[in-house]
């Protein structure tokens, strides 16, 4: 069953821009991960953030997670043509096993 | 170098037909997986190896079998191809299972089946 839901599926923005990626999820977690999937391509690890982690930053990205709302966001700071892609958020269920559960994705379009 | 390649990139069969996606990772890595990209871009795992044995079988129809050689390759087998198995196939790889290591995955194999 799926475990993560990112909001929105769609977003358009203008380069120089922010993107912000909402990424919701069910049940409690060890950790949570975002990739990255530009078309046609395999997905691309962004960053990981633990269940004790609040932020997280890398480069101009920065992600936060909010365990008692079960939902993180991912913000890409002044956004380039480049960052067109979908983004996907990846949970664990908490327990020991050790699949990710993939959302559904967030395709990005950053116009130039 | 390329971390993680799988061969073929595109794949066109008929159903009913048997084929095979190979899998090789040059990064040591001991856990592998492969993952399936339906139409929507839904992204399922499908199996998880670590070290040459099976670790996670996710509700996978019999007629995909993985074979892992070694602990660098992962190969997946289906048989008697049906018009659903029609999907992007990733394979991926870690250093070790479990939900705290990042996944490298390869660039996809689109299968068609017709």
């Amino acid at each position: 069953s799926q475990q993560g839901e990112e909001d929105p599926q769609a977003l358009s923005i203008q380069e120089g821009e922010n993107a912000t990626m909402n990424c919701s999820y069910k049940t409690s977690i060890n950790n949570l991960q975002w990739y990255r999937q530009n078309s046609g391509r395999g997905l691309v690890h962004l960053i990981l953030i633990r269940s004790n982690e609040r932020e997280k930053h890398s480069g101009r990205l920065r992600v936060t997670l909010d365990t008692s709302k079960k939902s993180s966001s991912l913000l890409i700071t002044a956004s380039r043509a480049a960052d067109t892609a979908s983004y996907f958020c990846a949970t664990d269920r908490g327990g020991s096993q050790g699949n990710l559960i993939f959302g559904k994705g967030t395709k990005l379009s950053v116009k130039p | 170098d390329t971390a993680v390649s799988q061969t073929p990139k595109y794949l066109v069969t008929q159903m009913g037909n048997d084929k095979s996606i190979k899998c090789e990772q040059n990064l040591g890595h001991d856990t592998m997986y492969w993952y399936k990209q339906d139409s929507k871009k839904f992204l399922k795992i499908m199996f998880s190896y670590n070290n040459k044995e099976l670790i996670i079988n996710e509700t996978v129809p019999n007629r995909f079998s993985p074979k892992s050689p070694d602990k660098a390759h992962l190969n997946l087998h289906i048989n008697s191809l049906e018009l659903g198995d029609s999907a992007v196939y990733f394979c991926a790889s870690s250093q070790a299972g479990g939900i705290s290591y990042e996944q490298y995955f390869g660039p996809g194999t689109r299968l068609t089946v017709t």
